[in-house]
């Protein structure tokens, strides 16, 4: 069964800073993967969406990558700002419909 | 924009109860799910549904059921809730081809007293 990991579980910046959170997956043979942020008590707000054949997408300051033979992706945010304070999951896709989440890093941008 | 509406943010029901979750969709979107949400155990997917009338079981199916009338509407069922269903429930939805993006809606707060 496919396991995703998201390390760190928690993560604190100063406004401004460029920042990477990782995730990795243990069944290669994806799909896609895909980011979401949550917001404290609310739904899952899709970021970015990469195919198995992709190696990163773009959405404004956000750039996911995917290196499918290793098992990881990255999502970078370039020049965090408080409103990005939220928490991250990413989540892949082995069959192309059923996704398996990470448990997600918390992050915090100080102001 | 997809929009995935659940019929509640908040519930709170007594143990025993009988409880329905309502999720509906407005993108023609042949799938859909349930997924409950707990500190450190991430998301775990309950049921999905791949056309109407149509269910399987996901990883945790026990103590719920599903129901698929009508293609815009998943609704997850509780049929004597326990407190340890006590849970943030997401539903979610996307096309049936394969690879597409998913949208979820913005989760129900369940408290089983």
């Amino acid at each position: 069964k496919q396991e995703v990991t998201q390390i760190p579980a928690a993560l604190s910046v100063p406004e401004g800073e460029n920042l990477v959170l990782n995730c990795s997956f243990t069944d290669s043979a994806i799909y896609n993967l895909q980011w979401f942020r949550q917001d404290p008590g609310k739904g899952l707000t899709s970021l970015l969406l990469i195919q198995s054949s992709q190696r990163e997408q773009t959405s404004g300051r956000l750039n996911a990558s995917l290196d499918k033979s290793s098992g990881r992706s990255t999502l970078y945010i370039a020049a965090s700002q408080p409103g990005d304070s939220a928490t991250y999951l990413c989540a892949v896709s082995n069959t192309g419909n059923q996704f398996y989440f990470g448990t997600g890093t918390s992050l915090t941008v100080i102001p | 924009d997809v929009k995935v509406t659940q019929s509640s943010r908040y519930l709170v029901k007594r143990t025993g109860e009988k409880v329905f979750l309502e999720c509906v969709q407005d993108m023609d979107h042949e799938n859909m799910f349930w997924y409950r949400q707990d500190p450190g155990l991430g998301l775990r997917l309950i049921y999905f549904s791949y056309d109407v009338k149509m269910k399987e079981k996901g990883d945790i199916p026990e103590g719920y059921s599903v129901s698929r009338e009508k293609k815009e509407r998943f609704s997850l069922i509780l049929e004597s809730a326990s407190t340890n269903q006590t849970s943030m429930y997401l539903c979610a939805s996307k096309t049936g081809a394969v690879g597409t993006e998913a949208f979820f809606g913005q989760g129900t707060r369940l408290t089983v007293v």
